[in-house]
């Protein structure tokens, strides 16, 4: 069983917003970090935003206009919106476990932004 | 916003042989705060190496990373057939965590 699986719309218009949710299980999600990161086709890897259980949060300077994480504790959810969205936004979209090293994590979700 | 430089970008061995990757960063890793990943095709990565050379869980002992300041390597000890891959270093010593571009490791 993975213990976080993404969800979430694969096909997201250019200048809307994209959403989506990671589901942890095998454990509650009040205890660590929690991060989105993301690999556009081909290319390598960008950390986008954590969140810990109280609600603080970090972003990563080029998306911070754009992007909101949340976290849902009675669902151990935590959630990703990110808005505007460009074609340069497509990419598999991961969630995962920590702050400073990753792991375990998602085994991701691609988004395509086209019309 | 520390960059992190793998090389080389493309790495040919064979099975048994040793692989030496290479992460350099633009300026020094606050308590050299570095991980490795691996990455094979069409999954995600996995967590290998921490703090620049502690070992994750259930990783094999033929993984080891080294180095301090800006200089860190990973080494494979004897490259097995599931450790061609892609392998990308990251750091978390400043507030922007950021990865290097990766290095593939490929079979001669």
């Amino acid at each position: 069983q993975v213990p976080l699986q993404e969800s979430g719309p694969g096909l997201v218009k250019p200048s809307e917003t994209l959403s989506l949710t990671c589901t942890v299980s095998g454990g509650s999600i009040n205890t660590y970090y929690w991060s989105w990161i993301r690999q556009p086709p081909g290319k390598g890897l960008e950390w986008i935003a954590d969140i810990y259980f109280r609600g603080n949060t970090d972003y990563n300077p080029s998306l911070k206009s754009r992007v909101t994480i949340s976290i849902d504790s009675s669902k151990n959810q935590f959630s990703l919106n990110l808005k505007s969205v460009t074609a340069a936004d497509t990419a598999v979209y991961y969630c995962a476990r920590g702050a400073s090293s990753f792991g375990p994590w998602g085994q991701g979700a691609l988004v395509t932004v086209s019309s | 916003e520390i960059v992190l430089t793998q090389s080389p970008g493309t790495l040919s061995l064979s099975p048994g042989e040793r692989a030496t990757l290479s992460c350099r960063a633009s300026e020094s890793v606050s308590n050299n705060y570095l991980a490795w990943y691996q990455q094979r095709p069409g999954q995600a990565p996995g967590l290998l190496i921490y703090d620049a050379s502690s070992r994750a869980t259930g990783i094999p002992d033929r993984f080891s990373g080294s180095g301090s300041g800006t200089d860190f390597t990973l080494t494979i000890s004897r490259l097995e057939p599931e450790d061609f891959a892609v392998y990308y270093c990251q750091q978390y010593g400043s507030s922007t965590r950021t990865f290097g571009q990766g290095t593939k490791v490929e079979i001669k």
